[in-house]
């Protein structure tokens, strides 16, 4: 069956610390990507999203996405991040229209 | 511009009772869904429309009854509630010309939805 994994559940980060957050997919074929963020009490805005081509994804809030295909990973990065990236982040997967989201990474940032 | 709207935002009803989730959309997108997100979870497909007229089942449909009679408005329908329906509902579009995501989704803020 398809599925979209993010094995991390809730991950904590000092200010201005990196962060990475793990996406992986189960797809025949490789689908779109996409990583979304839920600040509290809000829907979901789109981070960035990758279709084919340049594997290295830029997106907005200074967040970038690596694609690995020999790994099925669609992992999310910041350099440094800031209090207000604290928020729940999802990646999602599409194939044949239908967005397949993954449980969430809930972000805490630390002081 | 309004986006994605969302009515009501917090709603309580009593097992067995009906409801309607409105959704509107001012960005003439084809595209419309509902989404329902629990814990641990993430937001799972209930249905979705790609037009006016067109309706189709997501991943959970069960319980939930849609309609699309205008590209703005995509209601959601509980019927008879139940306890499991307690969620946030969400509502997202897209402007997506093959009429499904490929492309960015546009969410409402949510409805809380406590059915007792």
């Amino acid at each position: 069956a398809q599925s979209v994994t993010q094995p991390d559940i809730h991950i904590t980060v000092s200010e201005g610390a990196s962060l990475e957050l793990r996406c992986n997919y189960s797809y025949g074929a490789t689908p779109y990507l996409f990583w979304y963020v839920q600040s509290p009490g809000q829907g979901l805005q789109l981070l960035l999203k990758y279709f084919s081509g340049d594997t290295l994804v830029q997106g907005i809030k200074g967040f970038e996405a690596e694609f690995k295909r020999s790994q099925s990973s669609f992992n999310l990065r910041k350099p440094s991040v800031h209090w207000s990236d604290a928020a729940e982040y999802f990646c999602a997967a599409d194939s044949w229209g239908k967005l397949q989201f993954g449980a969430g990474t809930q972000v805490v940032v630390t002081p | 511009n309004a986006g994605v709207t969302q009515t009501p935002k917090f709603q309580v009803l009593k097992t067995g009772q009906s409801m309607t989730l409105q959704c509107a959309q001012d960005m003439n997108h084809e595209y419309m869904s509902w989404y329902r997100q629990d814990p641990g979870m993430g937001l799972r497909l209930i249905h979705y429309s790609v037009g006016a007229g067109i309706t189709d089942q997501g991943e959970v449909p069960n319980g939930y009854n849609v309609s699309r009679s205008t590209t703005e408005d995509f209601p959601l329908r509980l019927l008879s509630a139940a306890p499991s329906q307690t969620s946030v509902y969400f509502c997202a579009s897209s402007p997506s010309d093959q009429g499904a995501p490929g492309g960015e989704l546009f969410f409402g803020e949510g409805s809380r939805l406590t059915v007792l």
